[in-house]
């Protein structure tokens, strides 16, 4: 069964970072392109940032774009994302989601995200 | 960035009724589009894929179609579990972006 859990969001000041997670299971991680997407409170769906399986390759939003940086670490099946200089407007549920077939690929599974609050 | 529009914002209707939801791309996207259900507090759940194939599990009630620009998600026959919010989302660029979504109420 694949698994997606994301962890490591919580409260941070502005300015402040965090690194978010994304532990994957029950296939081969190594193998697909990976996404983070983010809910602010009562907002729709943005996606964020997303990396391809080898990790050489990955591109972002332009609202995160030189604050965020998307990595994996393919032995220990993890998506990572660190987040910079937070902002309020970064306030969100982030969710990873697995690309069903690299490049042009929808997202076939997703994590049930974790809270990140931006608050001082 | 290619914008995806979605249309309407928001629909009630009744257990039964066949509702239609349009998503437009600013730019041409083959047919690079999926659509997700999303209910509260829930992540969101891959209905279709490829503007037009159903995802495994899913009933045969969603349908999709369209390929460019404009697409659309059709609900033949609502079904109490379907009032939830519906996005669309490209996946032609690089920047993957999602309609702003559409959220079916009950009448």
């Amino acid at each position: 069964e694949v698994q997606l859990v994301e962890s490591g969001g919580g409260l941070v000041q502005p300015g402040g970072s965090l690194r978010l997670s994304c532990a994957a299971s029950g296939f081969t991680f190594s193998s697909y392109w990976m996404h983070w997407v983010r809910q602010a409170p009562g907002k729709g769906l943005v996606w964020v940032s997303r990396i391809n399986s080898d990790g050489s390759s990955t591109s972002y939003a332009d609202s995160v774009k030189g604050r965020f940086t998307i990595s994996r670490d393919n032995a220990k099946n993890t998506l990572y994302l660190q987040m910079n200089s937070l902002r309020a407007e970064d306030t969100a549920v982030y969710y990873c989601a697995r690309s069903s077939s690299g490049r042009y690929g929808w997202s076939d599974y997703w994590g049930q995200g974790t809270l990140v609050t931006v608050s001082s | 960035a290619i914008r995806m529009t979605q249309s309407p914002s928001s629909l009630s209707a009744s257990t039964g009724d066949r509702v239609t939801i349009t998503c437009r791309a600013s730019q041409g996207i083959s047919s690079y589009l999926a659509w997700y259900q999303q209910k509260p507090g829930k992540a969101p759940k891959l209905l279709i894929y490829a503007a037009s194939t159903l995802q495994s599990g899913v009933p045969s009630r969603f349908s999709g179609s369209g390929s460019g620009t404009d697409f659309t998600l059709t609900i033949s026959c609502l079904q109490s579990e379907d009032f939830a919010t519906y996005y669309c989302q490209q996946y032609y660029s690089y920047v993957y972006t999602f309609g702003q979504g559409t959220k079916l109420e009950i009448k």
